[in-house]
């Protein structure tokens, strides 16, 4: 157990929707990334918070928001989703360096 | 663009005898590399990592090795152990910021 904690671990939804992924990361860690892997690919950033604010952005897509709250847990806001946007979502955790990072079990979406 | 390559997508081996795993990166200035690990359902977990300034780091039966010249590096596992079955990321990283990961290699450890 890494100590971060993403919800829910699974999602199927439908083309065109919306939908939120959570991560709680590991008590006293004020970085948050996320990632995406899609199938056969490696996982590839999407964005970083540190303490609430962005710090830095990879190929996140407009469609894609990500927002780190006061508690400092994170949320990753997918919309007019797409079949391509099909794949694990992970997100990771640290005091600050991302090579100090753990990663949550991760969040398996499929868009039918 | 691909920055770090994981070729072979998958290996077997045979328990007992030394699995070798490969990495080739494209960017100079990745400074830290690192091995990841990852069963099915799970996310990724922290193996062993090597410095830009270092050639080789061990830790138990793993030892990262770093050719720096060929942009080049490569995870062997010795003795091989059917727990060592994963899927196996390297990564790589500029000055403590993002990860750049490979394409995972597929390791099966044949008892």
């Amino acid at each position: 157990d890494s100590g971060v904690t993403q919800t829910p671990k699974h999602l199927i939804t439908a083309t065109g929707q919306r939908v939120t992924l959570r991560c709680s990361p590991r008590s006293g860690d004020l970085s948050v990334y996320w990632y995406q892997q899609s199938l056969d690919q490696g996982l590839q950033f999407l964005i970083q918070y540190y303490n609430g604010e962005e710090r830095a952005k990879g190929n996140i897509l407009e469609r894609f928001s990500a927002q780190q709250f006061p508690d400092l847990h994170s949320e990753l806001n997918l919309s007019s989703l797409e079949l391509g946007d099909s794949a694990l979502y992970f997100c990771a955790s640290s005091v600050s360096w991302i090579t100090e990072a753990f990663f949550g079990q991760g969040t398996r979406l499929t868009v039918v | 663009d691909q920055q770090v390559k994981q070729n072979s997508p998958s290996l077997s081996v045979q328990e007992g005898r030394i699995s070798i795993l490969n990495c080739d990166y494209t960017n100079s200035m990745f400074d830290y590399f690192l091995w990841y690990k990852k069963y099915p359902a799970e996310g990724p977990t922290f193996l062993i990592s090597i410095s830009s300034i270092k050639d080789k780091n061990e830790d138990g039966r793993f030892t990262v090795f770093l050719n720096k010249s060929a942009k080049h590096l490569s995870l062997h596992i010795v003795p091989s152990q059917p727990g060592d079955s994963a899927v196996y990321f390297c990564a790589a990283s500029f000055g403590n910021e993002k990860l750049t990961f490979g394409t995972g290699t597929r390791l099966t450890i044949i008892p």
